[in-house]
This record gives structure tokens, sequence and C-alpha cells, in this order.
């Protein structure tokens, strides 16, 4: 089964507007990361929270962990047309060599 | 570019067939992840391989096999397909066991017929 669960499942917002995104999984972790997908296309890695930190910037983007709730978030800032994708967030639980990803939240940014 | 190579893109092929799946990893990552991603079942994780031995497995059916060679390419084999093997199948690499950031391919779009 799946490590994470993603929600919303969609999301459609205004070019410009913010998109937030909350992941929530199972098990203790080494890391969480975030993943891009564009349709039908290979995953980027966009940013990788450690277990003992509880918020991460990268340019636009934002990840915050709470391993007492066992969740996280990315918030997408000033969002653009390109940011159109399924984002995922991927969970490397402890003592394995696994990297366990979550159903994916799409999103839309209309221009 | 991520760096991972995966071939082919995509493959057609008869129900009861065997295919095989080739991944060559970013220069100097020894991991190679193998997954699948289905519309029902979404990126599930089949296998690890760390410099040529099996590191981690997951949803991997019998009829699915892997292995890394020594100069760290990877293939996936997969046998006796069935119409439900049809997904895209991707490989990713990275550096050391742990799992840290993981590049991945385009993958291979499988369509069993």
């Amino acid at each position: 089964s799946q490590q994470g669960e993603e929600d919303p499942q969609a999301l459609s917002i205004q070019e410009g507007e913010n998109a937030t995104m909350n992941c929530s999984y199972k098990t203790s972790i080494n890391n969480l990361q975030w993943y891009r997908q564009n349709s039908g296309r290979g995953l980027v890695h966009l940013i990788l929270i450690r277990s003992n930190e509880r918020e991460k910037h990268s340019g636009r983007l934002r990840v915050t962990l709470d391993t007492s709730k066992k969740s996280s978030s990315l918030l997408i800032t000033a969002s653009r047309a390109a940011d159109t994708a399924s984002y995922f967030c991927a969970t490397a639980p402890s003592n394995t060599g696994k990297l366990i990803f979550g159903q994916g939240t799409t999103l839309q940014v209309k221009p | 570019d991520s760096g991972v190579t995966q071939t082919p893109k995509h493959l057609i092929t008869a129900t009861g067939q065997r295919v095989t799946l080739r991944c060559s990893p970013r220069s100097g990552d020894l991991s190679v992840y193998w997954y699948q991603q289905s519309l029902d079942q979404g990126l599930q994780f089949l296998i690890q391989y760390y410099n040529g031995e099996e590191r981690a497995k997951g949803n991997i059916l019998e009829r699915f096999s892997a292995q890394q060679f020594p100069d760290l390419h990877s293939e996936l084999n997969l046998s006796s397909l069935e119409l439900g093997d049809s997904a895209l199948y991707f490989c990713a690499s990275s550096v050391g066991t742990g799992v840290s950031e993981a590049f991945f391919g385009q993958g291979t779009r499988l369509t069993v017929v």
C-alpha cells in the first residue's frame, strides 16, 4: 500500500495565486521529498526535508514537516501556468532503501 | 535532462510475452530503482539495486525480475505479460544506499494487448 496520502487530489487556481498541497504518511521516516511530474513524463525532484527539519525553502517553494502529525505541506507561491503538473510527496521510511510515493495532487494553473 | 536513460520509450506486446526494459543510471550513481506507474495503483516501488546487489524489494511480482550489471546499468524483465501489466515503468538513480534525491528517467510505456 502507499505510504503517503495527498490532499487535495486535484487543485485548480489562477496564475499568481498560491497553491498548497498536503501529504500524510504512516511510518517514521528519514526524510520526505516532493517531486513534480508533467503529464506522462519522468518525475523531477523539487525539494528534500529531513526528519529533524521543520521548514525548508527553495525559490517559490516552501515545505513544512510535522513529524508528530506525520504530515507535510508544499506551498507554491505566485504560481505560473508552467507549474501545471502533478505533485507527489515521497517518504524514505527509516531503515529501508525504499522511496514511497503518495497518490499525488494534480495542479492546474490557469493563465 | 536527468541523466538517466531508459530504453525503449514505448513497447507494445502481446499477452504471455516477455520483455526487457533497460536503464542507464546517472554517471556516478550506484543505486537504481524501478517503479511502476498505473492509473489505478499510482507509483509503486518495485525494487532497488545498489552497486550490483539487491537492496530493497517492494511490490514486485514473481513474473518480474531485475538485475544490475557491473557497469551499473539495470534491466527489468517482465514475463508472462498480462493486460494489467500495461503501465509506465520508471527507472531512477541516486548516489548512495540511503534515500536521497532520486533522478528519474523518462520512462518506458508498456502496452500489453
